[in-house]
């Protein structure tokens, strides 16, 4: 049974990075055939797909967030990273890692969620 | 970018109901749909795919249909695990949600 586990810092100062950490176990990101995504969810409100990466290094963002978002994967500690630059108080939200398994096309497992407020 | 669009937002039954929720795309996504559960503090949990295939695990009382743009999630009999908050999603193109539909108690 795979599971993640989100990491990282609860509050951000606007204009800082926000950078938080996935790690994976009960399987392998090395082994392929999933997308490694993260998700978030502000207040009350639905979800919105952030990014992906492949364990090969490959990625693929939300237009809508492209120009400040970095998704990065190290394989040797079975973990993702999100960093996303310039937030404002409307990046606060809980963030998700979860994996898609290519064949199937729905995120199968999620981590618990992490709240992150950005506030000075 | 696809936008989905569930209605109702909001649906009042009680335990033993058939629920019906909708779920529209802007534009045609063959099958390519999922259906999530989710509880308050909780993360999402996948109950479809590709539009009608029953995640492992899921009770049977879920079911999805539709292809192209209109799609349905019924719960055959409402049970009370099942008051939640239900959103469709779509992966033809990336991957974007609906706004969600709350199940509450009648």
């Amino acid at each position: 049974q795979v599971q993640l586990q989100e990491s990282g810092p609860g509050l951000v100062k606007p204009s800082q990075t926000l950078s938080l950490t996935c790690t994976v176990s009960g399987g392998s990101i090395s082994s392929g055939g999933y997308y490694w995504s993260w998700i978030r969810q502000h207040p009350g409100k639905g979800l919105e797909w952030i990014g992906y990466i492949y364990y090969s290094g490959s990625t693929y963002y939300n237009p809508s967030l492209k120009s400040r978002v970095t998704i990065s994967v190290d394989t040797s500690k079975n973990q993702f990273s999100l960093k996303l630059s310039s937030v404002t108080a409307a990046d606060t939200a809980v963030y998700y890692c979860a994996s898609v398994v290519v064949i199937k096309g729905g995120f199968d497992y999620w981590g618990q969620g992490t709240l992150v407020t950005v506030s000075s | 970018d696809i936008q989905m669009t569930q209605s109702p937002s909001t649906l009042s039954a009680s335990v033993g109901d058939r629920v019906t929720i909708t779920c529209r795309a802007s534009q045609s996504i063959s099958s390519w749909l999922a259906w999530y559960q989710q509880k308050p503090g909780k993360a999402p949990k996948l109950l479809i795919y590709k539009a009608s295939s029953l995640e492992s695990g899921v009770p049977s009382r879920f079911s999805g249909s539709g292809s192209g743009t209109e799609f349905t999630l019924t719960i055959s009999s409402l049970q009370p695990d099942d008051f939640a908050t239900y959103y469709c999603q779509q992966y033809n193109s990336l991957w974007t949600f609906g706004q969600g539909t709350k199940v509450e108690i009648k």
